[in-house]
């Protein structure tokens, strides 16, 4: 298996830019998570869906940013429009959202830079 | 909500030597995860080791061990035999317990380990 794809690897913008970042999950994992990673506030989650459905959104941001699971083997994480302190390391992740199991596995992230 | 705190920003270690990174956490449930990812430079996250709080056992992965004191709600991570290899960032992530589906991490600021030859 590949593991969990992310892309592209590293972005770089201009503020109020639309940026978009993908995931594809690993194949038959039914839970996806994107995390947020920052040196001032380290790694925290901004939504998750299970079943392609989002359970919890409580950590995006703001509305300039929108994350969508239109089937069970793509994500997108979209920020409109981008601002500087949007900079930072987007990671995926997924796990087999079995009851009692709960290993998730992390793509490579995407450094994003906003200008 | 749940809380995760590494005190330690920083460790260092000889090599060969053990060294064991802290981690706290707070929450109010009697089921749920606790995890030791590894982060190297390459920014991967790679999951360390595992414990299911229910289970009064320490979990071991070869020479990464816990010390898991559900009373104190204190989760260790030991690391025997420390190589070159184990520099990286430690994160200590916790979840509460999945019923029906997967539950989100929530993690530690970190502790930046380096081995020193």
């Amino acid at each position: 298996d590949a593991g969990v794809i992310q892309s592209p690897r590293h972005e770089v913008t201009e503020m109020g830019q639309e940026v978009t970042l993908r995931c594809k999950p690993i194949s038959g994992h039914n839970s996806l998570f994107w995390y947020r990673q920052t040196m001032m506030r380290g790694l925290e989650l901004l939504i998750y869906f299970n079943n392609n459905v989002p359970i919890d959104d409580s950590g995006m941001p703001e509305d300039r940013f929108s994350a969508k699971m239109p089937n069970a083997s793509f994500s997108t994480l979209k920020i409109q429009p981008s601002e500087p302190r949007d900079s930072a390391v987007y990671f995926c992740a997924s796990s087999a959202g079995l009851a009692g199991v709960n290993e998730q596995f992390f793509g490579p992230g995407t450094r994003l830079t906003v200008l | 909500a749940q809380t995760v705190t590494q005190s330690q920003p920083e460790m260092s270690v000889q090599e060969a030597e053990t060294v064991t990174l802290s981690c706290t956490y707070d929450t109010s449930e009697s089921d749920y995860y606790l995890f030791w990812y590894k982060q190297p430079p390459s920014r991967q996250m790679i999951l360390v080791i595992r414990q299911e709080a229910y289970k009064q056992q320490n979990a071991t992965e070869n020479r990464f061990s816990v010390n898991f004191q559900k009373a104190a709600k204190s989760f260790s991570l030991k690391i025997s035999d420390s190589q070159l290899g184990d520099a990286a960032m430690y994160f200590c992530a916790y979840s509460t317990y999945p019923q029906g589906g997967s539950e989100k991490l929530v993690f530690g600021k970190g502790t930046k380990l380096t081995v020193n030859p």
